[in-house]
């Protein structure tokens, strides 16, 4: 099936620096979706883009759909300690009746 | 404002045992996922449902059931609980591209 690739796997920063995480994948998708899920918590949506090449913002979230439809990168400026937890990118295509693919995860750790 | 909502936070099973872990979605969306969530390995899709009474293999069906009767409602069945179920479980559901999930369910199986 299809697979993403999302690196990297962990980052350990220092609070106020820019964090930046892609994913890539073999296949074409529609929409690319970044979700974040807290300690203990189930995964929440941030930011879903709708066409290649869109470059979309969410507070100090930045987000885009790559010319390809495939790849995405999302960009967090200014870390904060609340930053931490797992991002996840997922593609969706339109005929998948709403069945995503999810990459891995990366694991933010923000030290104060 | 959207709710998914799971009958457990932390459930505690013995080997052998059924084990019925339940989602309830306000939202009348179709789509409906079971997930399982281990470190290192990402969310894993069990089953998806996209109607009442449909139901499709996910990545990892081996070990499991499901069960829709109510567009609001799906259930996730481990018939003879192992210990390599011990897991957090995640239920979500999607009118189209965007899920919602629920705050997940941690199982232990001893």
């Amino acid at each position: 099936g299809q697979q993403l690739n999302q690196s990297p796997q962990s980052m350990f920063i220092q609070e106020g620096e820019d964090v930046s995480m892609n994913c890539t994948s073999s296949s074409i998708f529609n929409t690319w979706l970044w979700y974040k899920q807290d300690p203990g918590e189930g995964p929440v949506l941030l930011i879903a883009l709708y066409k290649a090449g869109e470059l979309t913002s969410n507070g100090r979230l930045t987000a885009q759909f790559g010319i390809t439809r495939k790849d995405s990168f999302l960009n967090i400026s200014a870390s904060i300690p609340s930053d931490v937890g797992i991002y996840f990118c997922a593609g969706h295509f339109n005929t998948n009746a709403g069945k995503s693919t999810f990459g891995d995860g990366t694991t933010l750790t923000v030290k104060p | 404002d959207v709710k998914v909502t799971q009958s457990s936070r932390y459930l505690v099973k013995r080997t052998g045992e059924k084990v019925f872990l339940e989602c309830v979605q306000d939202m009348d969306h179709e789509n409906m996922f079971w997930y399982r969530q281990d470190p290192g390995l990402g969310l894993r899709l069990i089953y998806f449902s996209y109607d009442v009474k449909m139901k499709e293999k996910g990545d990892i069906p081996e070990g499991y059931s499901v069960s829709r009767e109510k567009k609001e409602r799906f259930s996730l069945i481990l018939e003879s609980a192992s210990t390599n179920q011990t897991s957090m479980y995640l239920c979500a559901s999607s009118p189209e591209d965007t899920q919602y999930f629920g705050p997940g369910t941690r199982l232990t199986v001893l």
